[in-house]
């Protein structure tokens, strides 16, 4: 399967635990996306990375979310101190370029109790 | 603040009609335009893109881009029960990020 994968897909967690995510992007894909979507709404971009750069995070996205592209390939988002508002799917894209289609992964659902 | 409209539906229309499905954006220098069709409980996936004014057409999806009035459309023709999905608009403006609509919810009646 050569397309983008994410783990978990699912985890429940309680409030104040962290929580960590992978995103494994095709291969070829130089950019990387984390987005946040609730039920109803569209996706939410969260943060990108060009390559091992992150170059963007959203201004609504707190001190408690870090993420990571170490040598440009997978990526890492993490959740300290996990609140129920945190509760939606995490998505991840790729792309090759800014302008192309990004690609998604399946999506890691969280709930926070 | 960039923004991106659609109505959020529900769309209903019959089974082999065909839907119409909007999308506005605020951002006049927007050069990429892209739906995805996203089934409940999964993640989005392309339909089509498209870059140029006018109409591109791609089985029975046809997608219609207006910069002059910063609107981009989809049409499908014999609509099916499979159809049955959320669109998500998405617009991109060059070394930026994509913007999502909230997405229409459309469903085809057998």
């Amino acid at each position: 399967d050569t397309g983008v994968s994410q783990n978990p897909r699912h985890k429940i967690t309680k409030r104040g635990q962290n929580v960590t995510f992978r995103c494994d992007p095709i291969s070829e894909h130089n950019r990387l996306y984390w987005y946040r979507q609730t039920l109803g709404q569209g996706p939410e971009f969260l943060t990108y990375f060009q390559n091992e750069a992150q170059l963007e995070k959203s201004r609504l996205l707190s001190d408690r979310f870090s993420a990571e592209r170490p040598k440009g390939s997978f990526s890492t988002l993490e959740i300290q101190r996990t609140e129920q508002g945190d509760s939606a799917m995490y998505l991840c894209a790729s792309s090759w370029t800014s302008e192309e289609t990004q690609y998604f992964g399946p999506g890691t659902r969280l709930l926070v109790l | 603040q960039k923004e991106v409209e659609q109505n959020s539906g529900p769309l209903s229309v019959p089974e082999g009609a065909i839907a119409s499905l909007n999308c506005t954006y605020s951002d006049r220098v927007s050069q990429s335009f892209f739906w995805y069709r996203q089934y409940s409980g999964k993640s989005p996936e392309l339909i089509m893109s498209i870059y140029s004014n006018g109409d591109k057409e791609d089985g029975r999806f046809t997608a219609q881009l207006n910069k002059a009035s910063q609107y981009v459309s989809l049409l499908i023709r014999d609509s099916q029960p499979s159809d049955s999905a959320t669109y998500l608009c998405a617009v991109n403006t060059y070394g930026q990020n994509f913007v999502f609509g909230p997405g229409t919810r459309l469903s085809v009646l057998p």
